[in-house]
C-alpha cells in the first residue's frame, strides 16, 4: 500500500456544525501532516506530526483541532467554521529519517456554509 | 521568511516541445528541493527531487536543475505531452514542506 487515503472527499458544513476529516497511510510513515490549499494557491502548511506528536502548529485557529490517535491515522477536527475556511484540505505523510520523499491524499474539498 | 517562488504563473506549449519551468527560492539553507505535479481536484504527485549536494538529476522525460549561485531550480520536461497539462510546484525542506507558487503548463495538440 503506498498511498494516503483521504476521506470524505467532499464536506458541506454549516458554521455551528463540528466535522472530522480522516487520513489514513499504511506505509510505516511516522511523520504526518495537514496543508490547505485555497483555489490556485500554493498548499500551505498547518500541522506536523512526528511520532504522533504534535511538533509544529503554524499558527492555525483553534477551530482546527489535530488529532493523531495511532501511527496510521490523522484526523481534523473542525467546529464553528468560516465560509473563507472553504478550501481543499491535503494530507501528507513522511517516512521519517534520511528519506525525505512526501506522499500526498488527494484532499477533502470543504466548503463551509 | 522562507519563501519559494516561481517566474511564470502560465506556460503554453505545443505537444511534442521541451518545457522549462522555473523555480527561485531564498533560504540559501535549502538543502532538498521537490517538484509536483497537480491535476484538477487531485493532490500533489511527486514528480522529481534533488538534494543540494547536486546540480542535475533526472529521471523519466524530466529533469531537475539546481544552481545554488542564484538560488534558482528548474524542471525541464521532453516532449511534452497533453497529459503534462497540470499546476507544477516546486517546494523546498525536510521537516516541513514550503510551495511555490505554482505555474500552469498548458499542453496544446
Amino acid at each position: 500500500d503506498t498511498e494516503v487515503t483521504q476521506t470524505p472527499k467532499h464536506l458541506v458544513m454549516g458554521m455551528t456544525n463540528k466535522k472530522s476529516l480522516k487520513c489514513e497511510q499504511h506505509m510505516g510513515h511516522r511523520a504526518m501532516y495537514w496543508y490547505k490549499q485555497k483555489a490556485k494557491k500554493p498548499p500551505e502548511l498547518m500541522f506536523v506530526y512526528s511520532y504522533e506528536k504534535l511538533s509544529i502548529n503554524e499558527s492555525v485557529p483553534s477551530r482546527f483541532s489535530p488529532e493523531c490517535p495511532n501511527s496510521s491515522l490523522l484526523n481534523l477536527h473542525l467546529h464553528a467554521l468560516q465560509p473563507e475556511d472553504s478550501a481543499l484540505y491535503l494530507c501528507a505523510s513522511r517516512r521519517t529519517g534520511k528519506e525525505r520523499g512526501y506522499t500526498f491524499g488527494s484532499g477533502t474539498r470543504l466548503t463551509v456554509v | 521568511g522562507e519563501s519559494v517562488g516561481l517566474h511564470l504563473p502560465t506556460l503554453s506549449v505545443q505537444e511534442g516541445d521541451n518545457s522549462i519551468i522555473n523555480c527561485a527560492y531564498s533560504n540559501s539553507a535549502s538543502d532538498y528541493f521537490i517538484w509536483y505535479k497537480q491535476e484538477s481536484g487531485k493532490g500533489p504527485q511527486f514528480i522529481i527531487d534533488i538534494r543540494s549536494n547536486m546540480d542535475k538529476r533526472q529521471g523519466q522525460r524530466v529533469t531537475v536543475l539546481l544552481n545554488k549561485t542564484v538560488k534558482h531550480l528548474s524542471l525541464q520536461i521532453a516532449a511534452t505531452q497533453p497529459g503534462d497539462s497540470a499546476v507544477y510546484f516546486c517546494a523546498e525542506g525536510f521537516q516541513k514542506l514550503v510551495f511555490g507558487t505554482g505555474t500552469r503548463l498548458l499542453v496544446s495538440p
